[in-house]
């Protein structure tokens, strides 16, 4: 159990809907970040949040936005959503900002039909 | 552009013999390397890591090697278990400029099966 917690685990919805990922860092962690992995591709850094600020930005989708809370959880919010967004989504945190060993959530399932 | 590169998918292994997962990367500035293991249904978990000024990292029965030169490093299991049968991915990190950017880039993983 790495510590980091991520809900739902699944999640099926339909084109144009709209969601929302949530996850709780470790206890500790002031860094959070989210990577997709979709169907035969590695994890794509989507982007990081340190101690309530975005720090960096990777491949993510105009339709996508995060943002983290005062008591550190962060929330990835997917937007008019495609059949492509159909992903894992990965929640990992971090101690500092400098997040060389990121720990890992278990994921959420995304299916989009 | 994929700057690191697992261009292996899958590997079979018998138990106890050794397990050699690559890694290949393009990008110069990568400083720091890291190995995750992968369990279906869960996240992706730490396993070793090693800095560009080492070639070498051990930790038991996992040993990562780096070449800057030939911008490769290379995963080591000996001996190989049945538990180690999983996904492994590659991942990189280039250093802070003014601590704007830590994020790692992750290879595409490789599948690891050690047949008992």
């Amino acid at each position: 159990d790495s510590g980091v917690t991520q809900t739902p685990k699944h999640l099926i919805t339909a084109t144009g809907q709209r969601v929302t990922l949530r996850c709780s860092p470790r206890s500790g962690d002031l860094s959070v970040y989210w990577y997709q992995q979709s169907l035969d591709q590695g994890l794509q850094f989507l982007i990081q949040y340190y101690n309530g600020e975005e720090r960096a930005k990777g491949n993510i989708l105009e339709r996508f936005s995060a943002q983290q809370f005062p008591d550190l959880h962060s929330e990835l919010n997917l937007s008019s959503l495609e059949l492509g967004d159909s992903a894992l989504y990965f929640c990992a945190s971090s101690e500092g900002l400098a997040g060389i060993e990121q720990y890992f959530g278990p994921g959420t399932r995304l299916t989009v039909t | 552009d994929q700057q690191v590169k697992q261009n292996s998918p899958s590997l079979s292994v018998q138990e106890g013999r050794i397990s050699i997962l690559n890694c290949d990367y393009t990008n110069s500035m990568f400083d720091y390397f890291l190995w995750y293991k992968k369990y279906p249904a869960e996240g992706p978990t730490f396993l070793i890591s090693i800095s560009s000024i080492k070639d070498k990292n051990e930790d038991g029965r996992f040993t990562v090697f780096l070449n800057k030169s030939a911008k490769h490093l290379s995963l080591h299991i000996v001996p190989s278990q049945p538990g180690d049968s999983a996904v492994y991915f590659c991942a990189a990190s280039a250093p802070l400029i003014d601590g704007a950017n830590s994020k790692l880039t992750f290879g595409k993983g490789i599948t690891l099966s050690v047949r008992p």
